[in-house]
């Protein structure tokens, strides 16, 4: 089965700073889904990356696959605290396998004022 | 985005009664439908696919007969889980996936949970 391995685990920033999550699986990466959650909640759609070097912005959010499709980066610049939570890679299996995902274990982020 | 909605947002209920929560794409249609569990601060685990018109495919290790899954329509799934028990206490989110114009994406539900008494 495709593994995700998330760094780091959590991550505590102050406000405007940047930082930088990763995701790297055991196996090629056919998409690769990026949510962000609050604790108890639903999950956000955020990004979806499926080409080698792909590389897509939102606000102040983004994120990048590698060549190899075997690593991506959620990037988020000038954080605030409105990015506080969650976030979670989705690995989609391939299309065999109906577009079932394989989650992380997350990342906690928080941003102190 | 994509909207899904989950219903109830969260049940309390007595061991040996079953809960039936549902998945409503509210603005798209969505031939397939996953549920997930996920427990205190753990990810999201896939549980089963929902497909519209046919039977469900189950994860290894989820029972069928405890979590039954029906896909009737193209913007709704309902998860039912039987004879509930303390361990089935957790927070589910069903997710629906929108392929159409070029798009293939998931969208989330914004969860269920279940707790188990």
């Amino acid at each position: 089965s495709q593994e995700l391995e998330q760094s780091p685990q959590s991550l505590i920033v102050q406000e405007g700073k940047n930082l930088t999550i990763n995701c790297t699986s055991s196996k090629t990466l056919y998409g690769l889904y990026w949510y962000k959650q609050k604790y108890g909640e639903g999950l956000i759609f955020l990004m979806m990356l499926q080409k080698g070097g792909e590389e897509k912005s939102h606000e102040k959010i983004t994120a990048k696959l590698d060549e190899k499709k075997q690593q991506s980066s959620l990037h988020i610049t000038a954080s605030q605290p409105s990015h506080a939570g969650i976030y979670l890679c989705g690995a989609d299996r391939g299309g065999g396998s109906n577009y079932k995902l394989t989650f992380g274990k997350g990342t906690l982020l928080t941003v102190n004022p | 985005g994509a909207v899904v909605s989950q219903h109830p947002s969260r049940v309390i209920c007595k061991s040996g009664t079953s809960v039936k929560i549902e998945c409503r794409s509210l603005d798209f249609q969505a031939t397939t439908m996953f549920w997930y569990r996920q427990f205190p601060k753990q990810s999201l685990m896939l549980m089963a696919t929902s497909n519209e018109g046919s039977k469900a495919t189950y994860e290894q290790g989820v029972e069928k007969d405890k979590f039954l899954i029906n896909h009737a329509s193209l913007t709704l799934s309902t998860l039912t889980v039987t004879s509930a028990h303390p361990e089935d206490s957790s927070f589910y989110i069903c997710s629906a996936r929108l392929l159409a114009g070029g798009r293939n994406e998931q969208f989330f539900g914004p969860g269920t949970r279940l707790t188990v008494l």
